[in-house]
């Protein structure tokens, strides 16, 4: 089984869909996540981190599931700018804080 | 405030040429990290820097040498270049291991 693992997609949706992209771990002492955004030949950038059961931040949540060991993200009301992939990264704090990172799931936004 | 910067963006070398890839952050972050990423792939950690004069090898070392000069910059070098390192390669930094990384622009390496 692979550290994490992304549906790659693509995740094709109409603009005001919400949609809802899952990652597996297979590290069950991982603690902390983080989910990027990464824009066509652009490098990551932050979107959420998620510590405790979950996080919201706008139309965006971020979910854990411990025990089944899977983070989710949620969007709603897509935009056309969400348009990109998105990286789910889990820190195996038990191998000295080294992150992972899924290849990412790929989101186009159609008007 | 720049961020993490990275030269150059792209790079177009010959099999068995040399470079270095050059990254500085200004952010006074304590840990660097050089990654690769290839289609289909999650990024992977090629080597890490805690802080100045310490380095450590990550998933995917073979090929690379790494020298953290002082705490903004962290450089990467590939003594002999081979087509299997053609790839995107970022660097990121951190306050510590752990924490959220933030990204350089990423240099686009082609070796032929």
């Amino acid at each position: 089984r692979k550290e994490v693992e992304q549906d790659p997609g693509p995740f094709n949706v109409p603009e005001g869909a919400t949609v809802a992209f899952n990652c597996t771990y297979s590290n069950s002492a991982s603690q902390s996540f983080f989910w990027y955004r990464q824009d066509c030949r652009k490098e990551p950038k932050l979107l959420m981190s998620v510590y405790s059961s979950g996080n919201e931040d706008g139309r965006f949540t971020a979910q854990l599931n411990r025990a089944s060991q899977y983070i989710s993200l949620l969007i709603r009301d897509s935009k056309l700018s969400d348009s990109a992939t998105y990286l789910c990264v889990v820190n195996m704090e038990d191998n000295n804080n080294d992150m992972r990172f899924g290849a990412g799931t790929r989101l186009t936004v159609k008007p | 405030n720049a961020g993490v910067t990275q030269t150059p963006k792209f790079q177009v070398l010959k099999t068995g040429q040399s470079m270095t890839l050059q990254c500085a952050q200004d952010m006074n972050h304590n840990s660097m990290y050089w990654y690769r990423q290839d289609p289909g792939m999650g990024l992977r950690l090629i080597y890490y820097s805690a802080s100045e004069g310490t380095t450590d090898k990550g998933e995917v070392p073979n090929g690379y040498n790494v020298s953290r000069l002082n705490k903004r910059e962290f450089s990467l070098r590939l003594e002999s270049a081979a087509p299997s390192q053609t790839s995107v390669y970022f660097c990121a930094s951190s306050e510590w291991r752990g924490n959220e990384q933030f990204f350089g622009p990423g240099t686009r390496l082609t070796v032929l």
